[in-house]
């Protein structure tokens, strides 16, 4: 089974308008953390946005924020206001495990390409 | 600012030719890796280094090996470069448990775009 699952391969939204990109993940480890990456076409990936499991609240950043959904294994990102410079290809990845030693690794969905229309 | 730069954004190279591909990061970041991206599959991890001369397999290690000999610098070695290697490769590193006021994400370069003939 896919870890993490972006069922979106790509959306165009109107300029403006709030965007919320799907994310839903398979881990059985109670200590995780997700992830949401932003990567414009010049190619570099960006950190947007983290949520650990245990985190009480959605992570916010700016005009991110996280919609955490524990019991159904989602973590949307939703994109208030959005503007041209946002479109580019999103991903969400997630790290299993406590964060120790040799549990660093990040797992990938295949992400979402975002157009942003003025 | 975290950096991480990758020596070439583009490399053509013939198959059974033998590629390196250099990352350095200048953060003193313990953990190093590389990624290779293709359409539809996402990123996937090839190799990973939490220390000096150490490195694990990542999912798809086939193919490839690496080197650290220095903290700042991780590099992704293609022993005989084949077409199905042809993909964007990204490397990455971090710092291995999280610190005051940071995050344990990944910084990534700008990626390498390789073409094997």
């Amino acid at each position: 089974a896919q870890k993490i699952t972006q069922t979106q391969p790509g959306m165009f939204v109107q300029e403006k308008e709030a965007v919320t990109l799907d994310c839903t993940y398979d881990t059985s480890d109670p200590s995780y953390g997700l992830f949401w990456y932003k990567q414009p076409s010049s190619g570099e990936m960006i950190f947007l946005i983290y949520q650990g499991s245990y985190d009480q609240q959605n992570a916010t950043e700016g005009r991110y924020s996280l919609n955490f959904q524990k019991a159904r294994k989602s973590a949307n990102l939703v994109i208030s206001a959005s503007q041209l410079g946002d479109s580019a290809m999103y991903f969400c990845a997630m790290r299993e495990g406590r964060l120790d030693f040799g549990n660093e690794k990040l797992t990938f969905g295949t992400g979402t390409r975002l157009t942003i229309i003025p | 600012d975290v950096k991480v730069t990758q020596s070439s954004r583009y490399l053509v190279k013939r198959t059974g030719e033998k590629v390196f591909l250099e990352c350095v990061q200048d953060m003193d970041h313990e953990n190093m890796f590389w990624y290779r991206q293709d359409p539809g599959l996402g990123l996937r991890l090839i190799y990973f280094s939490y220390d000096v001369k150490m490195k694990e397999k990542g999912d798809i290690p086939e193919g490839y090996s690496v080197s650290r000999e220095k903290k700042e610098r991780f590099s992704l070695i293609l022993e005989s470069a084949s077409t199905n290697q042809t993909s964007m490769y990204l490397c990455a590193s971090s710092f291995p448990l999280p610190r005051e006021g940071h995050t344990d994400t990944q910084y990534f370069g700008p990626g390498t775009r390789l073409t094997v003939l």
